[in-house]
């Protein structure tokens, strides 16, 4: 089974500020993917970030960088230069690469930032 | 490249019907899954649906099904609608390459059931 614990329920940030979401997880699966995700109020979930449990190197994508700590168990998402179209619900998900259950995800966190 | 797509946005059902929500994945992409969102359960995984055949299922009552067509739409069904229901659905696409499989998401197809 798998488990992802995101510990913030809400943050609020100055914008132009830099931010970081927690998330741990829990797995026994030894090749497994870690994914945020974005959700605005209108409910779509956009996919930000990608970090494969072997992949050497921490994983970025323009403003996103997820600072992942495989023996911590650890994938905290980095989010640069907040800007106000930051503000929305951020998941953190996990998928094993054999397992049935496809994505995971954690209970989110409602970032806001103020301008 | 257009990305997924889910019809109806909204839907309105009373206890006891049942509801059909469509979605369309990304150009190319084969694998498609479902996932209700409650605010008391959080985003749950339904199942998957891979070459019109269900690959995965998460842990729901059998009232909740779906299905594939050639062309990779896939419908899910809910029947005998119960209060609990009321959620937003979410579809989503996946590519695999390699070991690397992304779900990209629809908008989301919000039903209240009354």
């Amino acid at each position: 089974a798998q488990k992802i614990t995101q510990t913030q329920p809400g943050m609020f940030v100055q914008e132009k500020e830099a931010v970081t979401l927690d998330c741990t997880y829990d797995t026994s699966d030894p090749s497994y993917g870690l994914f945020w995700y974005k959700q605005p109020s209108s409910g779509e979930m956009i996919f930000l970030i990608y970090q494969g449990s072997y992949d050497q190197q921490n994983a970025t994508e323009g403003r996103y960088s997820l600072n992942f700590q495989k023996a911590r168990k650890s994938a905290n998402l980095v989010i640069s230069a907040s800007q106000l179209g930051d503000s929305a619900m951020y998941f953190c998900a996990i998928q094993s690469n054999f397992g049935n259950e496809k994505l995971t995800f954690g209970t989110g966190t409602r970032l806001t930032i103020i301008p | 490249k257009a990305g997924v797509t889910q019809t109806p946005r909204y839907l309105i059902k009373t206890r006891g019907q049942q509801v059909t929500l469509s979605c369309s994945p990304i150009s190319g992409h084969r694998s498609v899954s479902w996932y209700q969102q409650t605010p008391g359960q959080g985003l749950q995984f339904l199942f998957e649906y891979f070459s019109e055949t269900q690959r995965n299922k998460g842990n729901f009552p059998g009232r909740f099904s779906g299905r594939q067509f050639s062309n990779s739409r896939s419908e899910m069904n809910v029947s005998t609608l119960e209060l609990g229901d009321s959620a937003l659905y979410l579809c989503a696409s996946s590519l695999v390459t390699g070991t690397k499989e992304t779900q990209y998401f629809g908008p989301g197809t919000r039903l209240l059931v009354l």
